[in-house]
This record gives structure tokens, sequence and C-alpha cells, in this order.
């Protein structure tokens, strides 16, 4: 069975662009979260999806945005970056109904310059 | 918010010493998670918790529930080189099984 797919790996932009991040979930997972870590605020929670639906929202500003399609793959697209932007990004899937347990992607690494 | 304490921050320990590390937090949890990151890749869950008390072991490691369901801790047994790593425990926000919130992580080295 294949794992949570991540692309790409690496990004590099300039200030003031914007970018999407794809994210394929494990088969059969119905739930897509977005997570961002880096070194001075760890790994914190952007939004989930299920269903094409956005069900949780975390603290971030509306640059951060997302969607999720019929096949359950979810986009993450960040507008206006901003140098405080470079970050992993890690998007994790989950069974629905099925408790807690989230499987990480291998995240895309973007540097804003 | 909800918030999780990790210690140790990082740990220094020879191959073959066991390992501790815990969480806490000021809040009950329902869920406790412990998950291994490697540098450069995403987060590995190692084992899930979703009872009071509950121990639970997967090979060398073993964690357990804490009664209070404010704390939770994990064991490493016979360390080897490859459990080095970045060491994370998480919880789920209240009212949402999904969203989890992550505790600051411990690194933790194997000395040969």
């Amino acid at each position: 069975k294949a794992g949570v797919t991540q692309t790409p790996r690496y990004l590099i932009k300039t200030r003031g662009q914007q970018v999407t991040l794809s994210c394929s979930p494990i088969s059969g997972h119905r739930s897509v979260s977005w997570y961002q870590q880096t070194p001075g605020q760890g790994l914190q929670f952007l939004f989930e999806y299920f269903s094409e639906t956005q069900r949780n929202k975390g603290n971030f500003p509306g640059r951060f945005s997302g969607r999720q399609f019929s096949n359950s793959r979810s986009e993450m697209n960040v507008s206006t970056l901003e140098l405080g932007d470079s970050a992993l990004y890690l998007c994790a899937s989950s069974l629905v109904g099925q408790g807690s347990e989230a499987f990480f992607g291998q995240g895309t690494r973007l540097t804003v310059v | 918010g909800q918030q999780l304490n990790q210690s140790p921050q990082s740990m220094f320990i020879q191959e073959g010493e066991d390992v501790s590390m815990n969480c806490t937090s000021s809040s009950i949890f329902n869920t406790w998670l412990w998950y291994k990151q490697d540098p450069g890749e995403g987060p590995v869950l190692l084992i899930a918790l979703y009872k009071a008390g509950e121990l639970t072991s997967n090979g060398r490691l073993t964690a357990q529930f804490g009664i209070t369901r404010k704390d939770s801790f994990l064991n490493i047994s016979a360390s080897i080189p490859s459990d080095v790593g970045i060491y994370f425990c998480a919880g789920p926000r209240v009212g949402s099984a999904r969203q989890l919130t992550f505790g600051s992580g411990t690194q933790l080295t194997v000395l040969p």
C-alpha cells in the first residue's frame, strides 16, 4: 500500500510569489491535514479537509488556503509569500472515524528568498 | 489553547542503554500518539494510546497513557544507532479528533 505522497519535495520561491503544494493520501483515507514545521514554532496544524470540505483550521493567516478533490487528493496554496513562510510543509492522511492516527508524507521543503 | 510539554529536549545516550521521555499537558487528552522523525523526512507513527493507564509496546518501544490523562511516557530499551531522531508526542484538540497538537520534540543521539 503506497504511503502519503507529497510533491514537490523542494521548492524555492521569491517573496510575494504564490505556491501550490500537492498531497495524495493513502488509498482509502478520506481525511487530509496539513502542518507547518519550523525550528522556532515546531509542528503546527494548518487545516484539515474531508469530503472536499475544510473541517478544521489552525491559527494561520488567510494567505494559507487549501482544497480537496473528489479523489481525496489535496492541495494547499500560500499567496504573497513572506520569508517567514520558509518551512517544511507536511501532509497527513487519516481514516475518518478511526481515532486520531495520522500518517505523514515526506513533506515539501519551501524556501522563500 | 492546549499545549504539550515534552522533556527532555535532547538526550545523548550510549548504544545499548534504555531511554525514557515524557509529555505532559495542563489539559486532558483522550489520545496520545508518539512519532519519530528522521532528518528530511515526515514523522512516522510509532504508538497510539487510547485509554487511561494503557501500556502498549511496539518492539523495543513501550508507551504509557497516564492515569490522569494529562501525561504519557515513551521508553526505548536497548537503544541502537537507528533510534537516532526526534521523537514527538501528539494529541488531538478537544472536539476535533484529527487536529493534532504536537510537543516540541526530544532529540535523541545514540553514541557508539
